[in-house]
């Protein structure tokens, strides 16, 4: 059964900083999806990444980066010179696309609670 | 572009009550997703539907929880009767269907079962 494991429950870090959001899953299937939501204190869901299995490849979009490494099961999330708009709940989320052909259910980790001090 | 659009943004309501929600997805997509989100639980999937057809209902809670679809512009979640066991977040999602394209949430609706 799939499963995303995020154990950082909670990450304070001072503004400026970087910091590390840690995502690891679990999945029997060779073809698949993992993604990043963010969820600010006034509660949406805000898509930020999406990548496939095949496609290991490092992405940065700004202050963003994303390392993915399959022989870890890892899809890191890093914030370079946090700012005090990133405070949120940011959650991983794995699809399974071979095994579970035709049904695109999200799975998502517990989230981490990143607090940035101004 | 308009974005998912649920309502009520926010719903109380005494136990044993029927509750409504609804949902218009993003014109043009294909997927919609139910959603539940509480601090015990987390965010579970609860329903998912494809071309307004059910294609895993396997997180709804029960027989009390009933979701329809009668067209791709509209879905609704129903929980009849109502229990306080039942207080969450509930988000709709759309997407379209095919490749694992991301799914784009609504605001949420907070559901308060006294």
């Amino acid at each position: 059964a799939q499963k995303v494991t995020q154990a950082q429950t909670e990450i304070s870090v001072v503004e400026k900083e970087d910091v590390t959001l840690d995502c690891v899953y679990e999945t029997r299937d060779t073809t698949y999806y993992l993604f990043w939501y963010k969820q600010p204190p006034s509660g949406e869901l805000v898509f930020l990444i999406r990548r496939n299995s095949f496609d290991e490849q490092n992405e940065i979009s700004g202050r963003y980066s994303w390392n993915f490494q399959k022989s870890t099961s890892s899809f890191n999330f890093t914030i370079t010179a946090s700012q005090v708009v990133d405070s949120a709940v940011y959650f991983c989320a794995l699809s399974e696309a071979g095994l579970n052909f035709g049904n695109e259910k999200l799975t998502f980790g517990t989230g981490t609670r990143l607090t940035i001090i101004p | 572009d308009a974005g998912v659009i649920q309502s009520p943004r926010h719903e109380v309501t005494e136990m044993g009550q029927e509750v409504t929600l609804r949902c218009k997805p993003i014109s043009g997509h294909n997927s919609l997703f139910w959603y539940r989100q509480t601090m015990m639980r987390g965010l579970e999937l609860l329903i998912y539907f494809n071309n307004n057809v059910p294609i895993d209902d396997s997180g709804m809670p029960e027989d009390r929880f009933s979701a329809k679809m009668p067209n791709a512009s509209f879905s609704t979640l129903k929980i009849q009767p109502s229990e306080p066991r039942d207080s969450a977040v509930y988000f709709c999602a759309s997407s379209i269907y095919r490749g694992h394209q991301p799914q784009h949430f609504g605001d949420g609706t907070r559901l308060s079962i006294l």
